[in-house]
């Protein structure tokens, strides 16, 4: 089974500096992963996923977020935040063609953003 | 423009009732989930149904029913078995596995009064 762990429920930052929320995985195989972002009292958006190939994957809204399998992490980044850009992150993991696999969340990140 | 809807968004029900959650894609994916989002636990899964006529029960699955007669359209039964309903309820789809990713409607909020 593969699970997700988001490190800190809540990530303070001020505009203009370096966003950076945590992700490790557990997987008994390289996975699938996903950051996906919910504002409030709505669903969740895709920012961007790892499959295969370039572990450096770019996103929307100028998050990236890099597949270190040695660290068993896909850590979500963003060089200078936004007002805009505070929100809830969520990372997901999944076992490539796998069937009846479904995404495993983790618990959420929330992103505050200060002036 | 394509997309997945949930109705109502916001929901109130009398302890002891049943409620039925909409959620309605035309996207033409194959697969459809449920999860419920309470504060601080993530998204638990609760029934995810990959083809019409046929589903399959989540973490959490207790207290709840689905129906799967059509490809867009995956209902959610919240029934008085469930224990502690409060919470909001997201309804999801994906093209075929879970590989894809989801798309999410905008979810219900539901409050047992």
């Amino acid at each position: 089974a593969q699970s997700v762990t988001q490190l800190g429920s809540h990530v303070s930052v001020s505009e203009g500096a370096l966003v950076l929320l945590r992700c490790n995985y557990s997987s008994s195989v390289p996975p699938y992963l996903f950051w996906y972002v919910q504002y409030p009292n709505q669903g969740l958006q895709l920012l961007l996923k790892y499959t295969t190939g370039a572990t450096l994957v770019k996103g929307i809204n100028g998050f990236e977020a890099e597949f270190k399998k040695s660290e068993t992490s896909f850590h979500l980044t963003k060089p200078s935040a936004h007002m805009s850009d505070a929100a809830e992150y969520f990372c997901a993991v999944t076992l490539p063609n796998s069937g009846y696999s479904t995404l495993t969340f983790g618990k959420g990140t929330m992103l505050l953003v200060s002036p | 423009d394509g997309g997945i809807t949930q109705s109502p968004k916001y929901l109130f029900r009398k302890e002891g009732q049943n409620v039925t959650l909409s959620c309605e894609q035309n996207l033409n994916h194959d697969a459809m989930y449920w999860y419920r989002q309470d504060p601080g636990q993530g998204l638990r899964l609760i029934y995810y149904s990959q083809i019409v006529n046929d589903f399959q029960k989540g973490d959490i699955a207790e207290g709840y029913s689905v129906s799967r007669e059509k490809k867009e359209s995956f209902p959610l039964t919240v029934t008085s078995a469930q224990k502690n309903p409060t919470a909001f309820y997201l309804c999801a789809s994906s093209m075929g596995s879970s590989n894809y990713g989801y798309t999410f409607g905008s979810g219900t909020r539901l409050t047992v009064v």
